[in-house]
């Protein structure tokens, strides 16, 4: 079926550099992209999102690139800070079913002080 | 007021409780989800309100019971759960019901059941 994937389970980054999240996504027909932030104990927080009309978008210290011939999406974020640590989902929302979300399997940011 | 609330916090029940989670928003938002989260897994949707109708039911088992009172008010009936039930349960909400839109998350209701 279709799935919404990462490459990376896991990824430790040094407080100050720049983080990049990758994401790999099967539905062409998904038009809507958005990423979240789940800390422990917590619900996905909304970071960011990007339309399917649109190959990036910039937010505060994040930005989100869509590279729909490959069916690639990434977050990057600038200048990790410890506060960012948690785990990163990607979703996908596709305008046929638009009111399922489809989420990625996680990738853990861990930011080493 | 912009967030989504959930109550409660966290919920003990045994298999043969009766129990209810509660989710509120008063965003003005039409559409209203539960999700389902395992440990280290992402959300899992379950039940999606449109314009307080459910619109989709993703084969959730009967032991779950949505229920939409009114457009800021959503609840998930427990009965007769199993300990596989046991997980983080989300709640959504989004402004519009008709097209693609962010979904804004509750904190959740971590529930065990015994």
């Amino acid at each position: 079926g279709e799935s919404v994937g990462l490459h990376l389970p896991t990824l430790s980054v040094q407080e100050g550099d720049n983080s990049i999240i990758n994401c790999a996504y099967s539905n062409s027909a998904s038009d809507y992209f958005i990423w979240y932030k789940q800390e422990s104990g917590k619900g996905p927080q909304f970071i960011i999102d990007i339309r399917s009309n649109m190959d990036k978008r910039q937010g505060q210290r994040v930005t989100v690139l869509l590279n729909k011939t490959v069916k690639h999406l990434s977050l990057q974020i600038a200048a990790t800070q410890p506060g960012d640590s948690a785990v990163y989902f990607c979703a996908e929302i596709n305008s046929g079913g638009y009111q399922k979300v489809t989420f990625g399997t996680g990738t853990k940011l861990q930011v080493i002080p | 007021d912009t967030e989504v609330t959930q109550t409660p916090k966290h919920l003990v029940m045994g298999m043969t409780n009766k129990k209810s989670l509660k989710c509120e928003q008063h965003m003005g938002h039409r559409a209203m989800y539960w999700y389902k989260q395992k440990a280290k897994k992402p959300p899992e949707l379950m039940f999606v309100y449109s314009y307080e109708k459910l619109s989709i039911n993703e084969s959730v088992p009967s032991r779950f019971s949505p229920e939409c009172p009114n457009s800021s008010l959503l609840n998930l009936h427990l009965h007769a759960l199993q300990p596989e039930d046991s997980a983080l349960y989300l709640c959504a909400s989004s402004p519009r019901a008709d097209r693609t839109d962010t979904q804004y998350f509750g904190p959740g209701t971590r529930l065990t059941v015994l």
